[in-house]
């Protein structure tokens, strides 16, 4: 159980264009989802924050109008990186709770953002 | 006062060893402190977590060690095999739906 998936897995875009980035929580539901992005060989770095059905609340210097985050429902969340850039190039990943209920957090898998 | 400071950066080890790793906390209402196991290109995986109302636990061949004075608390993988070779991150939280705070990681290499 507790189980995370991403869509994509990969994306190769244009510099300019955006990018959506699921993540579903496959059998339990989550009322809360993180986002982290990660660059080579460092630490998880923490996005934003969202809980179903309100608006995400993001980390200190992330643009939220840049990274636009829904979590329309309690097993989706999406990322969608507006206008890509080269410098938006890194590894994100979801991870979801089940809430007060349970403490841990379960990680997807990645999708790997490649701007050229 | 966030901050979660783990070392080594890096641990190579003989098969069979039993690497360390040791992460230490400032925040004293942290209260869930787990463990992940990386791979390259994919996600973190929760190996083993305590709470501080414990000073041991173990799962396997994974083991955390918790010092709630010191503030610190530690892996020790038992056996250590090749497939162990991963970059492990401690981490902490405050119960509830808050994010966890991340140590920078240490890389394993297990040798045969």
């Amino acid at each position: 159980g507790a189980v995370v998936s991403q869509h994509p897995s990969w994306v190769i875009c244009k510099s300019g264009t955006s990018v959506k980035i699921e993540c579903r929580s496959l059998d339990f539901q989550a009322t809360t989802m993180f986002w982290y992005r990660q660059f080579p060989k460092q630490s998880l770095m923490l996005m934003a924050t969202s809980n179903e059905g309100s608006k995400a609340t993001y980390e200190q210097g992330v643009e939220k109008d840049k990274f636009l985050i829904n979590h329309a429902s309690l097993t989706l969340s999406t990322l969608t990186v507006t206008s890509a850039h080269p410098e938006d190039s890194s590894f994100y990943i979801c991870s979801a709770s089940f809430g007060l209920a349970r403490i841990e957090q379960f990680f997807g898998p990645g999708t790997r953002l490649t701007v050229l | 006062q966030q901050q979660v400071k783990q070392s080594p950066q890096s641990l190579i080890v003989q098969k069979g060893g039993i690497p360390i790793i040791n992460c230490a906390y400032e925040n004293t209402a942290f209260d869930y402190f787990p463990w992940y196991q990386q791979f390259p290109g994919k996600g973190p995986a929760l190996l083993i977590a305590i709470r501080p109302d414990v000073s041991e636990k173990k799962e396997g061949r994974f083991t955390i060690s918790f010092n709630k004075s010191a503030k610190q608390f530690s892996l020790h993988i038992m056996d250590s095999q090749p497939g162990d070779s991963a970059t492990y991150f401690c981490a902490a939280s405050i119960r509830g739906n808050t994010p966890l705070v991340f140590g920078k990681g240490t890389r394993l290499s297990v040798i045969a």
